[in-house]
């Protein structure tokens, strides 16, 4: 079965600009989240899909980041106007429906605003 | 709420010693714990898993992890270090009621020849 995959892996863009990052879930699985490392800490969680509708997005940072997840398949989560702040790397993940259920992580993007 | 400390963000072993990573919780109600493995460039891979059931815990590549109610504490263990163990280390957390892993700042481990 084929992973989790995100795009892509490294992107650097300057203050200002925009950024668009891709997950693809492991198929069948409903849920998907993404997470965010920000050098040396700890690994935060930033929003909750189930299929396509948003479950929890108590994680997002503020209103210049936007998550979709388009027919309960793939999601993206864009960056618009990316600050400096917002480096770190992004991790989306996936799991089965129920919530013991372990999560299936992707090698995550790595985000260098500059 | 939930959460997770990770004592000692890096710890150094000599190849062939034994391992232990450290790892408490703080829960309300009765949590479902996990530990994660991130080699360099890559995702994390899930090492083991706790859900109410046994309270010691077998995972991949000979690690194991005991759920200590009293202690608050799920650490990992494995017997004698290989060098290919070397990584980053996560502790995470869920509960029956949740649907949000909170995840620990992580434990480097380096192996020494």
């Amino acid at each position: 079965e084929a992973g989790v995959t995100q795009f892509p892996s490294h992107s650097v863009i300057e203050k200002g600009q925009t950024v668009t990052l891709r997950c693809d879930p492991i198929s069948g699985h409903d849920n998907l989240y993404w997470y965010r490392r920000v050098m040396g800490k700890e690994i935060k969680f930033l929003l909750h899909f189930v299929k396509e509708s948003k479950q929890d997005e108590s994680g997002m940072p503020n209103n210049r980041f936007l998550a979709e997840r388009t027919g309960g398949t793939y999601s993206t989560l864009k960056v618009q106007p990316a600050e400096l702040e917002d480096s770190g790397v992004y991790f989306c993940a996936s799991s089965q429906g129920y919530n013991n259920s372990p999560l299936h992580f992707g090698n995550g993007t790595r985000l260098t605003v500059t | 709420a939930q959460s997770v400390t990770q004592l000692g963000s890096h710890v150094s072993v000599s190849e062939g010693a034994l391992v232990l990573l450290r790892c408490n919780y703080s829960s309300s109600v009765p949590p479902y714990l996990f530990w994660y493995v991130q080699y360099p460039n890559q995702g994390l891979q899930l090492l083991l898993k706790y859900t109410s059931a046994a309270t010691l815990v077998k995972g991949i590549n000979g690690f194991e992890a005991e759920f200590k109610k009293s202690e608050t504490s799920f650490h990992l263990t494995k017997p004698s270090a290989h060098m290919s163990d070397a990584a980053e280390y996560f502790c995470a957390v869920i509960t029956n009621t949740g649907n949000q892993f909170y995840f620990g700042t992580g434990t480097s481990l380096t192996v020494i020849p």
